[in-house]
């Protein structure tokens, strides 16, 4: 059973709509991260954190911001959705040093934008 | 430009059959690749992770093998179940860390009864 917990599983939002995505993780990890997927392709990393108050832009460009004021908590805003914005998100968390092990990935948050 | 190629795209098998997926790789400098197993909707789940020098690591029915100086990988899964439907993603990195992960679009596995 993973440790980290995305909310919501599901969410249908009309355009220009504010919202954020949650991820949670209790295995006290000091990094973090998000990734984006669209069906059938690839993995693509957007934000991440090594702690608290850090948080870095990963490879894809992303309009969303991300912040890391606890330790298990890394929420994903996006101010205004679009249509674009529709996929499927994915939280990570890892231990520093961990050497690719203990790389954990919630169930995802699939967003819709209408 | 890293790029990490894995064929089929998809593949179906009868339950109980034997199936072998493959990675080919461009990602330089090479640290270490893994293979991840995607159920539809969830997250990935690490099946393996091999370094540059091991060439073979089993998870229970799933066997992976690498070929650094080619840059090639399978993973091989014995007598399958109907369980092991999911997208099958190869995973490569130039380092132990998790920020330089280049992801392959995976095999879409189906086990048909």
């Amino acid at each position: 059973e993973a440790d980290i917990y995305q909310t919501p599983r599901y969410l249908v939002i009309g355009t220009g709509k504010k919202i954020t995505l949650e991820c949670s993780q209790t295995m006290g990890h000091d990094k973090m991260y998000w990734y984006q997927q669209d069906p059938g392709m690839e993995l693509h990393l957007i934000h991440y954190s090594y702690g608290v108050n850090s948080t870095e832009k990963g490879d894809l460009s992303s309009e969303s911001t991300v912040s890391r004021i606890r330790t298990e908590h890394f929420p994903l805003t996006l101010e205004s959705a679009r249509p674009s914005h529709t996929s499927q998100y994915l939280c990570a968390s890892s231990v520093a040093g961990a050497r690719g092990y203990g790389y954990t990935f919630g169930s995802g948050t699939r967003l819709t934008v209408v | 430009k890293n790029q990490v190629e894995q064929s089929p795209q998809s593949l179906i098998i009868l339950e109980g059959k034997n199936c072998t997926l493959q990675c080919n790789y461009t990602v330089s400098p090479f640290s270490n690749l893994r293979w991840y197993k995607q159920d539809t909707g969830r997250g990935p789940v690490s099946l393996t992770i091999m370094t540059f020098s091991e060439n073979t690591k089993s998870n229970g029915r799933y066997t992976a093998t690498l070929d650094a100086d080619t840059k090639q990988s399978s993973l091989h899964i014995t007598a399958s179940q109907l369980s092991d439907s999911a997208s099958y993603i190869c995973v490569v990195s130039p380092n132990f860390g998790n920020e330089k992960l280049t992801f392959g679009t995976g095999t879409r596995l189906t086990i048909i009864p």
